[in-house]
């Protein structure tokens, strides 16, 4: 069951450059969702959706362009680079929107970003 | 957006040691989570609280949603070395709290000393 992956594990880039992180999940959750974690502020949210073709911004979306044309895939864009996106990136899912009111989360691996 | 002061932000023990830590909001919240993030890998739920009052175990981990619901507790007994990671809080809070209400403490780095 490989549940959900993201790819790239790790990438470098350079400012001004577009960049995709991808994420895939194989348990046809509802929600996704994508967070930053960096140093001192903790996990913070970008975009999240409730299903295909739905999506909302989170916390800190400047910067960021998501889509989400299938259940299962959930991309997430930085369309012009810089060096304030360098973080480890954090997809997530949930099952429904119970479980995802309730925080109720199941995170990929995260993707690695840096940015020179 | 809802703020949630994690302590401590680390912690150095010795294995066997029992582990404490605590999470407090200025604001109410519906729901308290705890999850666990090991190095190089996403964060991972251990326990999920739903009620005040509400105390919870899974193996040697024990949480409690506090009574006013503006703080949670995490407590580890016994500690071992798959133990070290960093553990996050997490809160829904009271007020429109839907999908994007979750708000994550900044996380209590636990280390262990051989």
């Amino acid at each position: 069951d490989a549940g959900i992956t993201q790819s790239p594990r790790y990438k470098i880039t350079e400012t001004g450059r577009q960049v995709t992180l991808m994420c895939h999940q194989t348990w046809s959750h509802s929600y996704m969702f994508w967070y930053r974690q960096d140093l001192g502020h903790g996990l913070r949210l970008i975009y999240y959706s409730a299903a295909a073709d739905i999506t909302d911004k989170g916390e800190v979306p400047d910067g960021y362009v998501v889509s989400r044309s299938k259940t299962e895939n959930f991309p997430l864009t930085l369309e012009s680079a810089t060096r304030s996106q360098t973080s480890v990136y954090f997809c997530a899912s949930s099952e429904s929107s119970d479980s995802a009111n309730t925080g109720e989360l199941f995170f990929g691996e995260g993707s690695r970003l840096t940015v020179l | 957006g809802q703020q949630l002061n994690q302590s401590p932000q680390s912690m150095f023990i010795q294995e066997g040691e029992d582990v404490s830590m605590n999470c407090t909001s200025s604001s109410i919240f519906n729901t308290w989570l705890w999850y666990k993030q090991d190095p190089g890998e996403g964060p991972v739920l251990l326990i999920a609280l739903y009620k005040a009052g509400e105390l919870t175990s899974n193996g040697r981990l024990t949480a409690q949603f506090g009574i006013t619901r503006k703080d949670s507790f995490l407590n580890i007994s016994a500690s071992i070395p798959s133990d070290v990671g960093i553990y996050f809080c997490a809160g829904q809070p009271d007020s429109g709290g839907g999908a994007d209400g979750l708000t994550f403490g900044k996380g209590t780095h636990l280390i262990i000393q051989p």
